[in-house]
């Protein structure tokens, strides 16, 4: 079975300050990975998603995250972060089952952005 | 955005009644899925659908059961509320069906 460790439930970072946030997996078999957000009181929002190709993918907001399939991680960095990217981030890993992928997800990540 | 909605967006029910919530989507996505979030567990799958009447379990499917009669709508029903049930419901959709999914606003269930 597959599982997703974020092992920092919460990152303090001041603005304009870099960050990573950092996400491991173990699954069996080939995946997909997938960075969501979460702003207060909202479902979630696609961040970026690594399907295949390049290690290094690049989403929204300024994010990007780099897959490394010898360490299982995908962490996600922001060279330099603003007020409006505290949020919860969630890291979540897809692998295929008879009716389509699941998807599951980490525990979460709060990024709270200082002045 | 993918036009997904939830209702009812807030209930509050008491122990052993029936909750039915309303996943409604208006993209024709073929995947739907119900997650619940709490907190320290992240979002757990509930219950996934990859096609009209085709249902599969997740991880938290206990005491929960869903229906597909349309492509447009999935409903979750607790046949019996319990307190452990107390939680915010999401609904995502997916027209792939590989991982890049669009949610809804959330639904959020208090069992007294």
């Amino acid at each position: 079975a597959q599982s997703v460790t974020q092992l920092d439930s919460q990152v303090p970072v001041f603005e304009e300050a870099p960050v990573e946030l950092r996400c491991n997996y173990s699954s069996s078999v080939s995946v997909y990975l997938f960075w969501y957000v979460q702003y207060p009181n909202q479902g979630l929002q696609l961040l970026l998603k690594y399907l295949s190709g390049s290690t290094l993918v690049k989403g929204i907001n300024g994010f990007e995250a780099e897959f490394n399939k010898s360490q299982t991680s995908f962490h996600l960095r922001k060279p330099s972060v603003h007020i409006s990217d505290t949020a919860e981030y969630f890291c979540a890993v897809s692998d295929f089952t008879g009716g389509g992928n699941k998807l599951t997800f980490g525990t979460g990540t709060q990024l709270k952005v200082e002045l | 955005d993918a036009g997904i909605t939830q209702s009812p967006r807030h209930k509050v029910t008491e122990t052993g009644t029936p909750v039915t919530l309303r996943c409604h989507q208006t993209e024709n996505h073929r995947y739907m899925y119900w997650y619940r979030q709490d907190p320290g567990h992240g979002l757990r799958l509930i219950h996934y659908s990859y096609g009209v009447k085709d249902t599969d379990k997740g991880e938290v499917s206990d005491g929960y059961s869903v229906s597909r009669s349309k492509t447009e709508d999935f409903l979750l029903t607790l046949e019996s509320a319990t307190s452990s049930q107390t939680s915010v419901y999401f609904c995502a959709i997916s027209e792939s069906g590989l991982g890049e999914l669009f949610f809804g606003e959330g639904s959020r269930l208090t069992v007294l």
